[in-house]
């Protein structure tokens, strides 16, 4: 089962910041945070990922609290074609089974 | 920029038959993966590959299940004998080899539908 619990559903105006929020309170020490998004009909998508600090690339910023029990995807200006289901998701780095844990993941809406 | 290409986009094949999902993951990948999903529903894991080898699998990856990199450059999956259950999106993955991360990255999926 996904480790992560994330809302169902939110929306948000397009230009504005959506900011995602996952719960995963029983991360434990070597287990990133992983953000992926599934645009309809389309394959997963990668995003960003973090341990512990804060990360930003040019999708996406990535906002871990200092216990680690929960994260925020930011998205700084939102567009309609942001709009897609993202999911959160913990996973070590260690080994070669690295499968990947999905929940249902927050869908997102961008309204115009 | 590479990508994961999946062949054919959508199947469709007689309950019992046999069918192979083709991928071509990204090149100086090392790992790959399979993963499914059922219309509306979460996203799957079916099985790992790591140097030639299956790394995991899952409880769905049974018997009637197998993949297979038979040239350095394929990575296919194939059903035996499919089941109405078996129609879903199923997408290939692979990721490059880095105790850093675990970014895993998608083909666009082929749809099976069973009849």
């Amino acid at each position: 089962d996904a480790k992560t619990t994330q809302p169902t559903s939110m929306d948000c105006a397009e230009g504005r910041a959506a900011n995602l929020p996952c719960n995963h309170s029983t991360i434990s020490g070597n287990e990133y945070v992983y953000w992926y998004r599934q645009i309809h009909s389309q394959g997963p998508q990668y995003i960003i990922h973090g341990l512990k600090n804060n990360e930003t690339n040019e999708m996406a910023s990535l906002i871990i609290t200092e216990d680690r029990k929960s994260s925020t995807l930011i998205l700084p200006h939102a567009t309609l074609r942001d709009t897609a289901v993202y999911y959160c998701i913990v996973s070590d780095n260690a080994g070669n089974n690295r499968k990947l844990i999905w929940g249902l993941g927050t869908s997102l809406a961008v309204n115009p | 920029e590479p990508e994961v290409t999946q062949t054919p986009s959508h199947q469709v094949t007689q309950m019992g038959q046999e069918v192979i999902l083709r991928c071509v993951p990204i090149s100086n990948h090392l790992y790959f993966y399979w993963y499914r999903q059922i219309l509306g529903q979460k996203v799957e894991f079916l099985v790992s590959f790591y140097n030639n080898e299956i790394s995991e699998k899952s409880e769905i990856f049974d018997d009637q299940f197998s993949v297979e990199r038979p040239d350095g450059s394929n990575f296919t999956l194939k059903i035996r004998s499919t089941k109405l259950e078996d129609s879903a999106m199923y997408f290939c993955a692979s990721s490059p080899h880095s105790q850093a991360k675990n970014i895993q990255y998608f083909g666009a999926g082929t749809r099976l539908s069973v009849l």
